[in-house]
């Protein structure tokens, strides 16, 4: 089945600093989301991406689906400390539940 | 997008026992799904509980210790049954209101196994 790989891991930034972690599938992907789940809370869906090449904005946050629709990565510009958590993609094929990568854990010091 | 409510939010409970999950949704769904989140770990898909007929149950995961409810298209439960130390999780139902419509999550059930 789709499995999806995310790195970093861990990631510390500055207050203001950029943020970028990365997920990669060794097979072609239907769609990627990405969930944001701050410490305490349950993951929050912020966003999905289906087409080829697809990009996306939400304020300061950037995800970019490949072309290939094997990788995609979200950026994050100027961090703050509200940013703070867990960021996960999964992905999914249609009627199916979602797999989530291990996420990325962010920490932010102001 | 669908108001989830699960309970309890959280427990504490005796090896030994068993605790029932319930997920409510303010609407019909079409999928509805349940997964464990580990300390400090991903989530991991225990199964797709299907209305009306028995769960799809991921490897790893059997309907004995796990059997899943669905009666309708807006509830859920989900039974940790036998409980041990290490079934301590967060307990996550969630729902997809049509295919190709993202996934959103209930609070969750913070589990902890004395």
């Amino acid at each position: 089945g789709q499995q999806v790989m995310q790195i970093p891991q861990y990631q510390h930034v500055q207050e203001g600093e950029d943020f970028t972690t990365y997920c990669n599938s060794s097979t072609t992907l239907s769609n990627i989301q990405w969930y944001k789940q701050r410490p305490g809370g349950h993951p929050v869906f912020l966003i999905q991406l289906v087409k080829s090449g697809e990009v996306k904005k939400q304020k300061r946050l950037t995800f970019q689906f490949g072309e290939a629709k094997k990788n995609s990565s979200l950026h994050i510009t100027a961090t703050q400390t509200t940013d703070v958590g867990t960021y996960f993609c999964a992905s999914n094929q249609a009627g199916t539940a979602l797999i989530f990568g291990k996420g990325t854990t962010l920490s932010v010091s102001s | 997008s669908a108001v989830i409510s699960q309970k309890p939010s959280r427990d504490i409970c005796q090896r030994g026992t068993s605790l029932t999950i319930q997920c409510q949704v303010d609407s019909q769904v079409t999928m509805m799904f349940w997964y464990r989140q580990q300390p400090g770990q991903s989530l991991t898909l225990i199964a797709t509980a299907n209305q009306g007929s028995e769960a799809t149950y991921e490897s790893g995961f059997v309907i004995d210790k796990f059997p899943i409810s669905r009666p309708n298209l807006t509830f859920s439960t989900l039974t940790v049954s036998n409980m041990s130390p290490e079934d301590s999780s967060i307990y996550l139902c969630s729902v997809a209101p049509g295919l190709n419509q993202p996934q959103h999550f209930g609070d969750g059930t913070r589990l902890s196994i004395l």
